[in-house]
């Protein structure tokens, strides 16, 4: 059975950094890409990142490029979210995906569930 | 960049059919997924590819895409399938999700 399970929200301060962790079992995962996607507190989802089963393809939404950074290892089976320069607008549960082949571009059949991240002051 | 458009609610009396639309330039050419959201939870994808459906959802869920629009379809619609339903595709090197229609059974 698919599991994901995140890990490493919180709150921090704006400008701040924050290491998200989403622990992976059930399924080979070097096999399926991996995402990020978020939900602001009574808004829709908000794709963030994605990285291909490989590790070698990462693309990333405008609205965190050059701040998160996505990365996976494979040998303990964990997607990173790097965030820096955290602002007010980051705020959200962050959701971990699995994507449902090995490149990106497709749709995200298990979902974990979720780890919220605050930014405030 | 690419927007993907959805109603923000709409509504269905149980047991009748209800139908989600998501619009977006030559959605068609793409393939569209679909994910269910109750209050709390998680989303679940229930239709992926157009109009495949995941093991253990529903056959009551359906889906198609042609030209600028996918829908999801509810036959026979439940109070369990009450929720917000978000429609999504890839596009250069995105993944784009609509805004989101809260499905409203009464």
């Amino acid at each position: 059975e698919v599991h994901l399970v995140e890990s490493g929200g919180g709150l921090v301060q704006p400008g701040g950094s924050l290491r998200l962790s989403c622990a992976a079992s059930g399924f080979t995962f070097t096999t399926y890409a991996m995402s990020w996607v978020r939900q602001a507190p009574g808004k829709g989802l908000e794709w963030v990142s994605t990285i291909s089963g490989s590790g070698i393809d990462t693309y990333s939404a405008d609205s965190v490029k050059g701040r998160f950074t996505i990365s996976r290892d494979i040998s303990k089976n964990t997607l990173y979210l790097q965030m820096n320069s955290l602002r007010a607008e980051d705020t959200a549960i962050y959701y971990c995906a699995k994507d449902t082949q090995t490149v990106a571009g497709t749709s995200f059949d298990y979902w974990g569930q979720g780890t919220l991240v605050t930014v405030s002051s | 960049s690419y927007e993907l458009t959805q109603a923000p609610s709409v509504s269905v009396s149980p047991g009748q059919t209800a139908r989600i639309t998501c619009s977006g330039h030559k959605l068609g050419d793409k393939y569209a997924s679909w994910y269910q959201q109750r209050p709390g939870q998680s989303p679940v994808l229930v239709i992926y590819e157009d109009s495949k459906r995941p093991s253990g959802i529903p056959e009551r869920f359906s889906g198609s895409n042609s030209w600028n629009t996918a829908t999801l379809t509810i036959s026979g619609t439940q109070a369990m399938d009450e929720a917000d339903y978000y429609c999504q595709t890839w596009d250069s090197s995105s993944v784009v999700f609509g805004g989101g229609t809260k499905l409203t059974v009464l």
